[in-house]
């Protein structure tokens, strides 16, 4: 079954971009049907989606967090990525990178997440 | 964006009791809803998907219904490893938004 990890820095500047990424093994990250998405976690606002790409690059994103987020797709390596940019404390979150079922579809599997902390 | 309302936010219960949890949406979403179960330290894991729909590998005890704005889980006999949280998820229109939670505690 697929299986997903994120990676990246566990500790941000304020201010600075948070950079996350996505490896896909068990399965490829091409598909015309699936997309894959980040979603994060704090104790305060609970879960909230970041965005979803699709392996063609066609990425949305939650209009909260349009203006600083860049989702992107490397098929050659069955990766995909997250830029946050000029991230400040509320930013801190267990993140998580996910595959979607289409047409609305329920999130399938998920990335065990991890930690970012914006902090100085 | 669509709001996802849950109660209750935690609740007691005891091994073999029947647990329903409920989910409102703001506007309607025919039925696309699905459910979760987060224990500590891990991600989310579907367990209903469509309102209805029972992933695979999930327990029978474990049911959703519904449509519309108002949505339920039901745990028919809790099991111990079901002592978790529970949280619900549309993605009827983008950004897909989730409900706050309900934490399913021993009594």
């Amino acid at each position: 079954q697929v299986q997903l990890q994120e990676s990246g820095p566990g500790l941000v500047k304020p201010s600075q971009t948070l950079s996350l990424t996505c490896t896909v093994s068990s399965g490829s990250i091409i598909s015309a049907d699936y997309s894959w998405s980040w979603i994060r976690q704090t104790a305060g606002k609970g879960l909230e989606w970041i965005g979803r790409i699709y392996s063609s690059g066609s990425a949305t994103y939650n209009p909260s967090l349009k203006s600083r987020v860049t989702l992107s797709v490397d098929t050659s390596k069955n990766q995909f990525s997250l830029k946050l940019t000029s991230v400040t404390a509320t930013d801190t979150a267990v993140y998580y990178c996910a595959r979607d079922r289409p047409l609305g579809g329920a999130t399938d599997y998920w990335g065990q997440g991890t930690l970012v902390t914006v902090s100085s | 964006d669509i709001q996802m309302t849950q109660s209750p936010s935690s609740l007691s219960a005891s091994v073999g009791d029947r647990v329903t949890i409920t989910c409102r949406a703001s506007q309607s979403i025919n039925t696309y809803l699905n459910w979760y179960q987060q224990k500590i330290g891990k991600a989310p894991k579907v367990l209903i998907y469509a309102a209805d729909g029972l992933q695979s590998e999930v327990p029978s005890r474990f049911s959703g219904s519904g449509s519309g704005t108002e949505f339920t889980l039901t745990i028919s006999s809790l099991q111990p490893e079901d002592f978790a949280t529970y949280y619900c998820q549309q993605t009827y229109s983008t950004p897909p938004t989730f409900g706050g939670g309900t934490k399913v505690e021993i009594k």
